[in-house]
C-alpha cells in the first residue's frame, strides 16, 4: 500500500522567503503524487501533480515540486512566500495499479509572517 | 462549471440524533469519495464508489455509518446514532474514471458536523 509522510506539521516563513514543504512517499513503484492546498473553511484544491515525464512539476500560485525517485521525495517549494500562501498543504499518493484512491499525508500548516 | 456540491455546510446536532450529509458530484464524474477530516486523524477515506457501486468501505468507522449512491448525481453519508466523536469535517470528492485518468480528485467545500 502507498503512503506519504509529511515532515513538520507547522512551518513558519517570512514573507519573501523560500517555502519548502517536505513529503516522502512509500511505494513499490513510482506512484502518482499530488500536492493540495486547503484554505480555512474550504475544501482541498489541487496545486500540482506528478504522473509521468518531467520530474520538475510546476503548479499554480508559483509553486513547484520535484519528484526524486532516489530519495522517494516530492518536496513542494516556492521561491518567495506571500501572505496569501498561508494555508494547510497536503501531499497525497495514488498507486498506478488502478483505482482512484488517494492517500493523504497529515498536512503541513504554513504560516507566513511579515 | 459547478463543482462538487455538499450540504449542509454546517450541522449541529445532539448525541443520538441521525445525521445525513449530501453530495452532488461533478456532472460526468463516475467515482465518488467520502473523506473525514479531524485534527487528530487528518484526512481519512471513509468509502468510495465507482459507477454508483461501493468499492471500498474499509474506512467506515463502524455500523453507525452508512453511505449510498442511488444514482450518478447524488450520494449520502448517514450517521445513526451520532456521537460527539463523530464531530469532524466531511468532504465529498469526485473524479472521472477511465483511460488517461491521472487521479486528481475534485473536492467539495465540506460539511462541518458538530455533535453535542
Amino acid at each position: 500500500a502507498q503512503s506519504v509522510t509529511q515532515l513538520g506539521s507547522h512551518v513558519s516563513v517570512s514573507e519573501g522567503a523560500l517555502v519548502l514543504l517536505r513529503c516522502n512517499y512509500s511505494s513499490s513503484v513510482p506512484p502518482y503524487l499530488f500536492w493540495y492546498v486547503q484554505y480555512p473553511n474550504q475544501g482541498l484544491q489541487l496545486l500540482l501533480k506528478y504522473t509521468t515525464g518531467a520530474t520538475l512539476v510546476k503548479g499554480i500560485n508559483g509553486f513547484e515540486a520535484e519528484f526524486k525517485k532516489s530519495e522517494t521525495s516530492f518536496h513542494l517549494t516556492k521561491p518567495s512566500a506571500h501572505m496569501s500562501d498561508a494555508a494547510e498543504y497536503f501531499c497525497a499518493v495514488r498507486g498506478r495499479g488502478g483505482g482512484n484512491k488517494l492517500t493523504f499525508g497529515t498536512g503541513t500548516q504554513l504560516k507566513v509572517e511579515l | 462549471d459547478a463543482g462538487v456540491i455538499q450540504s449542509p455546510r454546517h450541522e449541529v446536532t445532539e448525541m443520538g440524533q441521525e445525521v445525513t450529509l449530501r453530495c452532488k458530484p461533478i456532472s460526468g464524474h463516475n467515482s465518488l469519495f467520502w473523506y473525514r477530516q479531524t485534527m487528530m486523524r487528518g484526512l481519512e477515506l471513509l468509502i468510495y464508489f465507482n459507477n454508483n457501486v461501493p468499492i471500498d468501505d474499509s474506512g467506515m468507522p463502524e455500523d453507525r455509518f452508512s453511505a449510498k449512491m442511488p444514482n450518478a448525481s447524488f450520494s449520502t453519508l448517514k450517521i445513526q446514532p451520532s456521537e460527539p466523536r463523530d464531530s469532524a469535517v466531511y468532504f465529498c470528492a469526485s473524479i472521472k474514471s477511465g483511460g488517461g485518468n491521472t487521479g486528481e480528485l475534485f473536492f467539495g467545500e465540506g460539511s462541518r458536523l458538530t455533535v453535542l
